[in-house]
């Protein structure tokens, strides 16, 4: 079945500088493949997506890329705040699975110093 | 809040005992899923349904556990003969129909069983 792998599985950066999560999958036929982020004992929030037939995605400082061939895609944060500091989840959603359940990694925890 | 949400927050039961979970989606949602996060993990698929009827089941959904959504508006999930590894936060999310869109998730209900 389908597999997403995460790393790093813990991530510290200074404030201002930029974080990069990466994720891989083995499906091929998966479209979909979401970011959420998770604060301590809250819910995880949806904070960007991508679907295959796009290649990057960027909203304000979050920005998403996905190489379908390498079957990779990452989570770009630039110019980090303490408020950034939290869980990251990657997803991936089964193409061919009229479900659209997702599959997630294990996740990455951020810090950002101050 | 026009959110997903999930009734009770917290659950402590002695091993053994049943415990019902509720979810209430987006109200325009149609999708609903079930997903169980443990500690230091992503959320894990258990079940998915389309308006009222259920489409589709995890193999990590034993006997025990049955999930309803009567009239494709609110769901349940119980869990019969609760064991110490069903202790785990058990999260809802919700969909529009179609291709794979955005799912949203509620607070979740974490469960302990002592």
């Amino acid at each position: 079945g389908e597999n997403v792998e995460q790393h790093p599985s813990t991530l510290s950066v200074q404030e201002g500088d930029s974080a990069v999560i990466k994720c891989t999958y083995s499906d091929s036929a998966s479209n979909y493949f979401p970011w959420y982020k998770q604060e301590l004992g809250k819910r995880p929030q949806l904070i960007i997506d991508i679907r295959s037939n796009v290649g990057e995605k960027k909203d304000q400082r979050i920005a998403v890329t996905l190489n379908k061939t390498a079957k990779h895609f990452s989570l770009h944060i630039t110019e980090t705040q303490p408020e950034d500091s939290a869980v990251y989840f990657c997803a991936a959603s089964l193409g061919m699975d009229s479900s659209y359940k997702l599959i997630f990694g294990s996740g990455t925890r951020l810090l950002v110093r101050p | 809040d026009t959110g997903v949400s999930q009734d009770p927050r917290h659950k402590i039961t002695k091993r053994g005992q049943n415990v019902t979970f509720r979810c209430d989606p987006i109200s325009e949602h149609n999708r609903l899923y079930w997903y169980r996060q443990t500690l230091g993990q992503g959320p894990e698929f258990l079940t998915y349904f389309q308006n009222e009827a259920q489409l589709e089941k995890s193999r990590l959904l034993s006997d025990r556990f049955s999930a309803e959504r009567p009239k494709g508006s609110f769901s349940t999930l119980e869990i019969q003969r609760t064991e110490q590894g069903d202790s785990a936060m058990y999260l809802c999310a919700s969909s529009s129909q179609g291709g794979p869109y955005e799912q949203y998730f509620g607070p979740g209900t974490r469960l302990t069983v002592t």
